[in-house]
């Protein structure tokens, strides 16, 4: 079975930086299209953005909220995915979990599997 | 904001069929693209359910079922079992919004 384990999840005040990884079992990142999505408290699920294989340019996307303040990355030596997010806000408060793009047309994609997520609570 | 709408929240005695809808615009699933499901159990991750808009993943009960039909999606559950109590979101792109999106989420409640 195919596992996702997150970690660097924590709290960070306003302004801050936090950076998570994303270690997948059974695969490696350099073959796989990748995404993080996060949940606020309480809240529905918000795609924050994804990577391409490197096979496939290794380019990023991102979600309107998040872009120019999150990046994405890899790095095959370690075959852990990042999510680097810098000039945190209190409304990105929410369980980041890692997932992989499944489906062979661009964003036709699903997510599976997925991560059991990490914390990441944004405050003063 | 979520440009697809579910309904807050659905229920049913078990045995019953209820069904979740998703409503989007001409640019996501209006436009083509393919709707998926997940189940999310309480404190758990999001799980796959559905994917290209009615095909079930191995493991996934026959029980559940997806269609989609113009700007709609829909999720069936057939058989309601008490283990079905959870929270459901649709999925898809949005070509205006150049991401994926999800659905505002669905509590089911197995009465």
């Amino acid at each position: 079975e195919v596992q996702l384990v997150e970690s660097g999840g924590g709290l960070v005040k306003p302004g801050g930086s936090l950076r998570l990884s994303c270690a997948p079992s059974r695969f490696t990142v350099r073959n796989a299209w990748m995404s993080w999505v996060r949940q606020a408290p309480g809240k529905g699920l918000e795609w924050v953005g994804r990577i391409k294989s490197k096979t496939d340019g290794g380019t990023t996307d991102y979600a309107a909220p998040v872009k120019g303040r999150f990046t994405i990355s890899t790095d095959d030596s370690k075959n852990t995915l990042y999510l680097q997010m810098n000039s945190l806000k209190t409304e990105d408060t929410a369980v980041y979990y890692c997932t992989t793009n499944q489906g062979n047309f661009d964003w036709f994609n699903w997510f599976d599997p997925w991560g059991q997520g990490t914390l990441v609570t944004v405050s003063s | 904001q979520s440009v697809l709408t579910q309904p807050p929240s659905v229920s049913g005695a078990p045995g019953q069929r209820v069904t979740i809808s998703c409503t989007g615009s001409s640019s996501n699933i209006g436009a083509g693209y393919d709707v998926h499901w997940y189940q999310q159990l309480p404190g758990t991750a999001p799980k796959l359910l559905i994917y290209g808009n009615s095909n079930r993943p191995s493991g996934v009960p026959d029980r559940f079922s997806g269609s989609k039909s113009g700007t709609s999606a829909s999720l069936a559950i057939t058989g309601l079992q008490a283990e079905d109590e959870a929270d459901y979101y649709c999925q898809s792109y949005d070509s205006s919004l150049r991401g994926y999106v999800f659905g505002t989420g669905t509590k089911v409640t197995v009465l």
